[in-house]
């Protein structure tokens, strides 16, 4: 069951800060973070389990709301390589793990 | 260490041709997982392997598509016969972890266009 992703694109200004959100209609074992940049492969962030945060990368941090079933992605003082696609993934219990549909992020100068 | 290796990296071909996509992972990792990414349908998992085993096949799309994996570093994706509809970028990751617990490792992709 694919995760719900939003908002589908955001632009800023260099500096700026973004949230994604990450959501799920049932209860989640784990979030997973990924970006990709045009043109090349999804690259790993992070991987947030029940229970909390496990770990963060550069000035991009997240947090993992078990009970509303959600995860947020903080884009702190973006800078322009951090322009890309990002997708959550989510793994529930017992079943394979299911990327979103992806959050476009263009950061401009 | 070298990263997962994925040939060929472009791929034209004919409707009705076959196509083999072929992957390598990397050394002592057990799962493999193969991707396909278009606009419309975003990342979808096709088929995963955990220690050469194919573990869940749900999401190749029909009898067209098959997936081996004839040893621990190597595992081949072939489309017989190819339609315009498979074009797409064909991904394959590999992982120390099953069922994509852990971190994915990416290649760079196939990029196949049926014309």
């Amino acid at each position: 069951q694919q995760p719900v992703q939003s908002p589908q694109a955001v632009i800023l200004r260099e500096g700026e800060d973004a949230v994604i959100n990450c959501s799920s209609s049932k209860a989640l074992y784990s979030v997973h973070w990924y970006r990709q940049k045009h043109g090349e492969a999804p690259v790993f962030l992070m991987i947030l389990l029940k229970g909390g945060e496990q770990k963060g990368h550069e000035k991009i941090s997240a947090s993992f709301n078990e009970k509303k079933q959600q995860s947020s992605l903080y884009l702190t003082a973006s800078q322009l390589s951090y322009s890309g696609t990002y997708f959550c993934g989510t793994e529930y219990y017992g079943q394979n793990f299911v990327f979103g549909p992806g959050t476009r992020l263009s950061v401009l100068p | 260490d070298a990263g997962v290796i994925q040939s060929p990296r472009h791929e034209v071909t004919e409707m009705g041709q076959e196509v083999t996509l072929r992957c390598k992972l990397i050394s002592g990792h057990n799962s493999l997982f193969w991707y396909r990414q278009t606009m419309m349908r975003g990342l979808e998992l096709l088929i995963y392997f955990n220690n050469n085993v194919p573990i869940d096949d749900s999401g190749m799309p029909e009898d067209r598509f098959s997936a081996k994996m004839p040893n621990a570093s190597f595992s081949t994706l072939k489309i017989q016969p190819s339609e315009p509809r498979d074009s797409a970028v064909y991904f394959c990751a590999s992982s120390l972890v099953q069922r994509g617990s852990g971190e994915l490792f990416f290649g760079e992709g196939s990029r196949l266009t049926v014309l």
